[in-house]
């Protein structure tokens, strides 16, 4: 069965503490991607990646980090939070064709 | 740059009705157009997805039409029950894989 897991569903920390979000998929896509989902504003991307060590910024990259150093997983680094990425985080996986999404993670910051 | 709007945000209807959503894209060079159902707090569920050389996809009670020269595209979903209330997402994907997102429509189906 097609998957793109995400660890932790929910977080909830302090501003300033590092954190990072697994992201794993099991289908050998090429494609995977970071959106974060906020009320009023949709769907936004924050970092995509179209293979193995190869990144760029999405729409709203600013205070996030990614990396891929292998195709399964991309893990989404917030280096120093901030109460303004509280928020509802996806991870996609695609080809190209179908995108296939994790199940969300909800991140606040206080 | 690429923008895509979906109307109406939300939409109540009884059960049983026929309804249609619609989304419209602002750059009509896409690589395909996908349809995802959203519920509350969960995660993206695709439903549909149509290529860019295709006119429309059908899943059981749901059907996508896509027209890129005008922009469009509709999502009928025929016979609605409640339990089709959720919000109903458009997104439409470059060839770089990029996928934009609509705002979504709501849709609450009462019994």
């Amino acid at each position: 069965e097609a998957q793109v897991t995400q660890n932790p569903r929910y977080l909830i920390t302090v501003t300033g503490k590092k954190l990072t979000v697994t992201c794993s998929q099991n289908m050998n896509h090429e494609y995977m991607s970071w959106y974060r989902q906020d009320p009023g504003l949709g769907l936004r991307q924050i970092y995509y990646s179209m293979n193995v060590e190869v990144t760029d910024k999405g729409d709203v990259p600013e205070g996030y980090k990614v990396s891929r150093k292998e195709k399964r997983n991309f893990p989404l680094i917030l280096e120093s939070p901030s109460p303004n990425q509280t928020s509802l985080y996806f991870c996609a996986a695609y080809t190209g064709a179908e995108a296939f999404f994790g199940q969300g993670t909800r991140l606040t910051v206080v | 740059k690429q923008e895509v709007t979906q109307i109406p945000a939300a939409l109540s209807v009884p059960e049983g009705e026929n309804l249609v959503l619609n989304c419209s894209f602002t750059d009509s060079a896409i690589y395909n157009l996908q349809w995802f159902r959203q519920d509350p707090g969960k995660g993206l569920t695709s439903l549909l997805l149509i290529q860019s050389s295709q006119r429309e996809q059908t899943s059981g009670r749901l059907n996508a039409s896509l027209d890129k020269s005008s922009g469009r595209s509709t999502l009928y979903i025929a016979a609605s029950q409640p339990g089709d209330s959720a919000t109903y997402l458009c997104a439409v994907s470059s060839n770089t894989g990029k996928l934009i997102f609509g705002q979504g429509t709501t849709l609450q189906v009462k019994p």
